[in-house]
């Protein structure tokens, strides 16, 4: 167990309709990163947190977004979803802003129809 | 051009096997290297994390680093069943915490 938490563990959706995923950095951890997994693309990141603050952002679709909360978790949010948005989405924490070692929590699966 | 290419196998070996997995890298910028391990269905687990050239060692596991090749590899001694599993290398830049992760190599270990 990695201390990572994410919710919910599954997910069904239709097109054109919105999710939220949830995750909880491990204690002590102050960066959220989010990344996407699927069978073409491998692991891709999305988007960085750090304290709160937008730190980096990859490939992330303008209907994707995310947050930290003062907390320290983090939503991301899928929007006006298609089917190529079915993946594994996870999030993983870090201590520091950069160059740290990155632990994944266990994933929240999206299926799109 | 990827910046991380790594064979997706599968790779399948009998169990006691010394098992080797590798990645290349493109951009010299990149200064930390990690490798995970991924069963079915579950998040990346970290098993192995080096800033520098040369050799780590932990348990049955060796990471290799060669930044003048641009090379880096994961060596597994005495191989079980359960490191059947998918491995993925991950590298990183020291400013910023984005990770590039190779495609996965498939490895099966047969008892």
């Amino acid at each position: 167990d990695s201390g990572v938490t994410q919710t919910p563990k599954h997910l069904i959706t239709a097109t054109g309709q919105r999710v939220t995923l949830r995750c909880s950095p491990r204690s002590g951890d102050l960066s959220v990163y989010w990344y996407q997994q699927s069978l073409d693309q491998g692991l891709q990141f999305l988007i960085q947190y750090y304290n709160g603050e937008e730190r980096a952002k990859g490939n992330i679709l303008e209907r994707f977004s995310a947050q930290q909360f003062p907390d320290l978790h983090s939503e991301l949010n899928l929007s006006s979803l298609e089917l190529g948005d079915s993946a594994l989405y996870f999030c993983a924490s870090s201590v520091g802003s950069s160059g740290g070692t990155q632990y994944f929590g266990p994933g929240t699966r999206l299926l799109v129809l | 051009q990827k910046e991380v290419e790594q064979d997706p196998g599968p790779l399948s070996v009998p169990e006691g096997a010394i098992v080797s997995l590798n990645c290349t890298y493109s951009n010299s910028a990149f200064q930390y290297f990690m490798w995970y391990r991924q069963y079915s269905r579950k998040g990346p687990e970290l098993l192995m994390y080096t800033y520098s050239s040369g050799n780590k060692e932990d348990g049955r596991f060796t990471a290799q680093v060669d930044k003048s090749s641009k090379y880096i590899s994961l060596f597994i001694r005495d191989s079980q069943p359960s490191d059947s599993a998918t491995y993925l290398c991950a590298i990183g830049y020291n400013q910023g915490g984005k990770l590039i992760f190779g495609q996965g190599t498939e490895l099966s270990v047969k008892p």
